[in-house]
């Protein structure tokens, strides 16, 4: 099994800054890792897949980079609505999973 | 408009069983591989298991292995999970969420999740 390791457990960000999260694979998923984003008492919602292609509808601001067992999502300019519980989540083979997630919330 | 409508969670004793159900309408249902994720109060999210477009292969996480049974029917558009032998470690909101055409492929769309609590 592959184990996926999101880092900071929480990251404190003031609107309008920029964040930055990380997530490691214990072995090589080559591009095949998703980011999703979830908040409170609802259903997550894909950011980006391929590591690094936006999702139908994600705004610009949002952006993924790596390949391989290192990987990056980067919100360039925080919005009050990026404030949530971000996962990354490989689908390279069986079986898949998740990060811890990374909560991002408002310093 | 892509829809995924769980329904079938409920408060069950251990060792009980419980079907989960998902209405797929607003897409081409048999053409995609689904899956259901979990995710146990204030905890983050699990894969539990995908079925492959025509149904044939199937595939579980070790923790549900051989007590769940995911399955679907193409003709009305719906995914299932049979639960058996649920322990208090089964407790979670239980999500369907629609893969892609392949087997390698990320959860583009989700439903809201149907609750699911193990207990006496």
């Amino acid at each position: 099994e592959i184990v996926m390791t999101q880092s900071p457990a929480t990251l404190s960000v003031s609107p309008g800054e920029r964040a930055t999260l990380s997530c490691r694979a214990s072995q090589s998923v080559s591009n095949d890792l998703a980011w999703y984003q979830q908040k409170p008492a609802q259903a997550p919602r894909l950011l980006i897949y391929g590591a690094s292609s936006r999702a139908t509808g994600i705004p610009a601001r949002f952006s993924g980079s790596g390949s391989g067992t290192e990987f990056t999502l980067t919100i360039s300019s925080l919005q009050s609505e990026d404030f949530a519980v971000y996962y990354c989540h490989h689908y390279n083979n069986w079986p898949r999973t998740f990060g811890q997630g990374t909560k991002v919330e408002i310093k | 408009e892509v829809q995924l409508l769980e329904s079938g969670g409920d408060l069950v004793q251990p060792g009980g069983s419980l079907r989960l159900s998902c209405a797929a309408p607003g897409f081409t249902f048999s053409n995609y591989v689904m899956n259901w994720v979990r995710q146990a109060p204030g905890k983050g999210l699990e894969w539990v298991s995908s079925i492959t477009a025509p149904g044939g292969i199937t595939y579980y996480a070790d923790s549900v292995r051989g007590r769940f049974t995911i399955s679907r029917d193409n003709s009305k558009n719906t995914l299932y999970l049979q639960m058996s032998s649920l322990r208090a470690d089964d407790t979670a909101v239980y999500f369907c969420a629609r893969g892609g055409f392949g087997v390698l492929s990320y959860l583009d769309y989700w439903g809201q999740g149907t609750l699911v609590t193990v207990s006496s």
